[in-house]
């Protein structure tokens, strides 16, 4: 059973450039959350998403930022309109339907540059 | 709205001293609480998980936690650090809410240097 996927792992990107980050769960896993790391500032939560459905977006800049976990295929995080600030380790996590105890398993990350 | 705090940014030990990381959260109702650690350039790890029963939870690699549900509070221990023990440690909460479970939640983390 492969780990949670994420690709690629750098990404470099000029300002105004859009990103697009990916995510394949684990397998059997139906739940997926994406987070950003900061120097300094740990993770700090964006999404949190069911196959198809957007279950929290709290954490999300309201502009530039999109998230999606379709049916088919990966969960996919989308950057519009890269601007410096967007520079950061976006990890990816999965776990399997909310119960008692599941624990979410990290991807290794994506590190995105913006030049 | 569900939140942690974890007390200490840096922390720095030698080899054979005993380990101790606070980690308060903010919710109400009943919690599931995770430590997670990430060595160096390496992805997030599951360290210990508590969701019920006895309030002292013992993970991987010595580490044990324990719940204290009236300071909600689930400190990190370890008696004795070894230099491998080098990371930054992340402490977790997710919540029950009538909906089901939240998200999960991370603290600003704590980073460890265990000097040999």
């Amino acid at each position: 059973n492969a780990g949670v996927m994420q690709n690629p792992r750098h990404l470099v990107r000029r300002r105004g450039q859009e990103a697009r980050l990916r995510c394949s769960p684990m397998k059997g896993h139906s739940h997926v959350y994406w987070y950003r790391q900061l120097p300094e500032e740990g993770l700090k939560f964006m999404v949190y998403l069911q196959k198809e459905n957007i279950i929290d977006e709290s954490g999300m800049p309201k502009e530039r930022f999109s998230a999606e976990f379709p049916k088919e295929g990966p969960s996919i995080l989308r950057i519009q309109q890269v601007v410096r600030g967007d520079s950061a380790a976006y990890f990816c996590a999965s776990s399997p339907p909310t119960g008692p105890g599941t624990e979410a398993f990290f991807g290794q990350g994506t590190r995105l540059t913006v030049v | 709205a569900q939140s942690v705090s974890q007390h200490n940014h840096h922390v720095i030990l030698s080899e054979a001293a005993s380990l101790e990381l606070g980690c308060n959260y903010s919710y109400g109702g009943t919690v599931n609480l995770f430590w997670y650690v990430q060595y160096p350039g390496q992805h997030l790890q599951l360290l210990l998980k508590y969701f019920s029963g006895d309030p002292l939870v013992k993970g991987i690699k010595g580490f044990e936690a324990e719940f204290i549900k009236s300071k909600f509070s689930f400190n990190l221990r370890k008696p004795s650090v070894q230099w491998s023990d080098t990371a930054e440690y992340f402490c977790a909460v997710k919540g029950l809410s009538s909906g089901g479970y939240n998200k999960l939640i991370f603290g600003a983390g704590t980073r460890l240097a265990v000097h040999p």
